[in-house]
């Protein structure tokens, strides 16, 4: 596609389901990052992939949240037995740039927001 | 404290005026420094980007200023129209880290 896709855009859970939320990059980007965005805050950085590997994963705020990009295109992210205090903006950026070598503009979705109750 | 700071937090003028935007950061050296424009709803968008050694750069009615000793950023929006309400990030690259600011959140006002 011309962009980089996220779905769902909007996702309400119960507090203790399971959610899973789709990353489809721009085509032939190497770099996918994973960000959360509290209201009215600038994005946190979840995890980072170049390819299909997940080489930094240190802003993943518990072993409740999962990512994976098997075959280093489309992404998800994976929140387990969700909490209220899951509830944001989680937006997908990719990159044609290394993380090591950025110098490079992110190209962001439109985000996954999602509301626990 | 924030590597990346930005203010106001919030800001709102009328339709056709001016306004700049402040970006003070403690992040050094770095590679570059961009502005992202939120729109409500949506993905950040990049509207400039600075290297360490350039002291402005323009984008239409967006001019990105930089001055890498007092380690401040500063954004200036000309003429402001509607469309300009959004939220505007300051982010900073450095080797394997980019660092976001919270954002100013601009209300234009017709």
């Amino acid at each position: 596609g011309a962009g980089v896709s996220q779905s769902p855009r909007y996702k309400v859970a119960k507090r203790g389901q399971d959610v899973a939320l789709r990353c489809d990059p721009i085509s032939g980007h190497v770099s996918l990052f994973w960000y959360q965005q509290a209201l009215g805050q600038g994005p946190e950085f979840l995890t980072y992939f170049q390819n299909e590997a997940q080489l930094d994963k240190s802003g993943l705020p518990s072993d409740r949240f999962f990512a994976e990009r098997p075959e280093g295109s489309v992404s998800t992210l994976k929140i387990q037995r969700t909490q209220q205090e899951d509830s944001a903006v989680y937006l997908c950026a990719s990159s044609p740039w290394t993380k090591r070598a950025h110098t490079g503009e992110l190209f962001f979705g439109e985000g996954s927001r999602l509301t626990v109750l | 404290k924030n590597q990346v700071e930005q203010s106001p937090q919030s800001l709102i003028i009328l339709e056709g005026k001016n306004c700049t935007l402040q970006c003070n950061y403690t992040v050094s050296p770095f590679s570059n420094l961009r502005w992202y424009k939120q729109d409500t709803g949506r993905g950040p968008v990049s509207l400039t980007i600075m290297t360490f050694s350039e002291n402005t750069k323009s984008n239409g009615r967006y001019t990105a200023t930089l001055d890498a000793d007092t380690k401040q950023s500063s954004l200036h929006i000309t003429a402001s129209q509607l469309s300009d309400s959004a939220s505007y990030i300051c982010v900073v690259s450095r080797a394997s880290k980019i660092i976001f600011g919270s954002g100013t959140r601009l209300s234009i006002r017709p």
